[in-house]
């Protein structure tokens, strides 16, 4: 949205399989996000990177793996190690003092 | 990082003004107070930003006290459309630190 790319918007796995999500940027912010939002609950940060070949464990990166080898890039790879990934997984680049812009969003289904 | 808390849900009528109010009482002096909107299966949206005293835009209006401990974001005469979650986030302009969003206030207008 507006910058941002988000893709798929849905996605289905089988259990034990790893899946990447991708999160696209044109607007050349130094900054991205990776969160997680399960249903009725607030946003929770999985990685973050400032700049590239870069990137810091959020609050539940256990299961995640990132890679930040281009600034337009950051995807996100969901393991078998994640218990748990059905869930709203949100990209979001930083534009400065506390402020992001967040993409579509892939909602994450494992069947 | 400042941690905060919200109210869990609010209620209100098309018409009215809405607050919420945000409580951070271990804000550092370089915090920003910022607040988001986020629609169901959408990513959040910025509203607005302030440092101290008042802020207004097209929007909304973000009151904050001397103390800052604590900040209210204002919603004149809402409308069922503003029936959406309401995140308050603390931080300070680090280069694309850490973003942390907290449960967020679900507002619901009714007719």
């Amino acid at each position: 949205d507006g910058g941002i790319t988000q893709s798929p918007k849905y996605l289905f796995r089988k259990e034990g399989q790893n899946v990447t999500l991708s999160c696209e940027q044109n607007l050349n912010h130094d900054a991205m996000y990776w969160y997680r939002q399960d249903p009725g609950q607030g946003l929770r940060l999985i990685y973050y990177s400032q700049i590239v070949n870069d990137f810091q464990k959020g609050d539940i990166a256990e299961g995640y793996s990132v890679s930040r080898e281009k600034k337009e890039s950051f995807p996100l790879t969901v393991t078998s190690a994640q218990k748990n990934p059905t869930a709203f997984y949100l990209c979001a680049i930083g534009q400065g003092i506390g402020e992001a812009f967040f993409g579509q969003g892939t909602r994450l289904t494992v069947v | 990082l400042a941690k905060t808390t919200q109210p869990i849900s609010m209620d209100s009528y098309e018409g009215q003004e809405v607050n919420i109010t945000c409580s951070h009482n271990n804000i550092a002096t370089n915090d920003y107070i910022t607040w988001y909107q986020q629609f169901p299966s959408q990513g959040p949206r910025f509203i607005i930003q302030g440092y101290k005293t008042k802020v207004t835009n097209e929007v909304a209006s973000l009151f904050i006290p001397a103390d800052r401990k604590s900040s209210t974001l204002s919603l004149p005469r809402v409308s069922l459309s503003d029936t959406a979650v309401y995140y308050c986030l603390v931080g300070e302009d680090n280069q694309g630190g850490k973003l942390i969003f907290g449960q967020g206030t679900e507002l619901s207008v009714k007719p």
